[in-house]
């Protein structure tokens, strides 16, 4: 069966602060994606990569790094966390970009 | 990237089927439109996904006027789990690393 996996279903932590968050799928996907949802403004596409140490932006890229050293794993960063990052991040995978995309079941972080 | 429209909400009564239409006036020759289901606290199921007429599985059916500036998902005889926000799409279905785009959705109760 499908799987993507999160690091974190909750995450608390301090403004300023280095945040990961790491995303695992084990279906040998090409391409992986990191959204970000919040109330009234659905899901917002932060990165995404389509390849090994390849990544491209997102509509909200601002104040997010990411990383993909292995096919399996993609890291989001949130280099200097602020309060308006709290929110629920989550993690996708899929053979390609425009067809059927596997979700992880996300992280919510606030950001005090 | 094609925008997408949809309704902020609907309400439907168990077993009655329903229809959420989506508006995407400027969608292009190659863009597939793919629905996703999304229940609280999960991330986001997809659901079907059609280039034009129509297009049935075990979950849903897929309408696309031949014009393709709007599509309809239509569920039919709705029980009480179906209620979630269904998200419409429009993307490039190919092997390059064009991105979709997910819109607000509509919130659909189902009322017993």
């Amino acid at each position: 069966d499908v799987k993507v996996t999160q690091s974190s279903r909750y995450l608390v932590k301090r403004t300023g602060e280095k945040v990961f968050l790491e995303c695992v799928q084990d279906m040998d996907h090409e391409n992986m994606f990191w959204y970000r949802q919040d109330p009234g403004l659905g899901l917002r596409l932060i990165y995404f990569s389509y390849d090994v140490k390849m990544k491209e932006k997102g509509d909200i890229p601002e104040g997010y790094s990411v990383s993909r050293e292995k096919k399996e794993r993609f890291s989001l960063i949130l280099e200097s966390a602020s309060t308006n990052q709290t929110s629920m991040y989550l993690c996708a995978s899929s053979l390609s970009p425009g067809i059927e995309q596997y979700f992880g079941p996300g992280t919510r972080l606030t950001v005090t | 990237l094609a925008k997408t429209t949809q309704p902020i909400s609907m309400d439907s009564y168990e077993g009655q089927e329903v229809n959420i239409t989506c508006s995407h006036n400027n969608i292009a020759t190659n863009d597939y439109i793919t629905w996703y289901q999304q229940f609280p606290s999960q991330g986001p199921r997809f659901i079907i996904q059609g280039y034009k007429t129509k297009v049935t599985n075990e979950v849903a059916s897929l309408f696309i006027p031949a014009d393709r500036k709007s599509s309809t998902l239509s569920l039919p005889r709705v029980s009480l789990s179906d209620t979630a926000v269904y998200y419409c799409l429009v993307g490039v279905y190919s092997g390059g690393y064009q991105k979709v785009t997910f819109g607000t959705g509509t919130k659909l109760q189902v009322i017993p």
